[in-house]
């Protein structure tokens, strides 16, 4: 079945940055759109950027658009999604998720779980 | 503040109907782009529970029905059962963020 798998929880200080990784599995990797979502404790969820795995293309959050960087890796149908600069503020469960045609997000990764401290 | 308004909170008893509410704006659902909703239960990502502002995914019971009307969106659960107690949210696309938008999310308790 589809499904995307992520990268296991991460504590960082502040200042620093984080890689979290999203591998896709049981669709074409190429084919759909992969974004980021985050979601801090108790809030809501909050859009942070996509990229289209064919040719790499993204398009951020203007939030996020001078901390964050995704790339992907199409050989191993694999998304990335780097948060620098980082603060109390992003500590937070980051998801990505696969959008189909409607743009609704249908398939969606566990969470990655990233506390940032000092 | 999110670009789009949900109440925080909705209650019903088993077996009631219950709906909830997305308003939106001009710039997302005013503008013709559609409403998806997501159903999270407690430490669990996100569920895709309505599509393009009225269709199910496979497995979704038909007790969830979906609408779209001007500036707002609603999602109806039709006979609520204890399980449906979860936080809901809608996502659209607005064009003065250009990117995705969610709603604050409702938290659906069932008395």
């Amino acid at each position: 079945q589809m499904q995307l798998v992520q990268s296991g929880a991460e504590v960082k200080k502040t200042g620093s940055s984080v890689k979290v990784s999203c591998k896709a599995s049981g669709y074409t990797f190429t084919y759909r759109y992969l974004h980021w979502v985050r979601q801090a404790p108790g809030q809501a969820l909050e859009w942070m950027g996509w990229i289209t795995p064919f040719n790499g293309n993204t398009n951020y959050a203007q939030k996020f658009q001078d901390r964050v960087t995704i790339t992907r890796d199409r050989s191993m149908s694999t998304a990335y999604m780097e948060l620098s600069s980082l603060r109390s503020e992003d500590t937070a469960m980051y998801y990505c998720a696969s959008a189909g045609h409607s743009g609704s997000y249908d398939i969606w990764g566990q969470g990655t779980m990233v506390t940032v401290s000092s | 503040q999110s670009a789009l308004t949900q109440p925080p909170s909705v209650s019903g008893a088993p077996g009631q109907w219950v709906t909830l509410s997305c308003t939106g704006s001009s710039s997302n659902i005013g503008a013709g782009f559609d409403v998806h909703w997501y159903q999270q239960l407690p430490g669990t990502a996100p569920k895709l529970l309505m599509s393009g502002n009225h269709y199910r995914p496979s497995g979704v019971p038909d007790r969830f029905s979906g609408s779209k009307s001007g500036t707002s969106a609603y999602l109806a659960i039709d006979g609520l059962q204890s399980e449906d107690e979860a936080h809901y949210f809608c996502q659209s696309y607005d064009t003065g963020l250009s990117g995705p938008v969610f709603g604050g999310g409702t938290e659906l308790t069932v008395l």
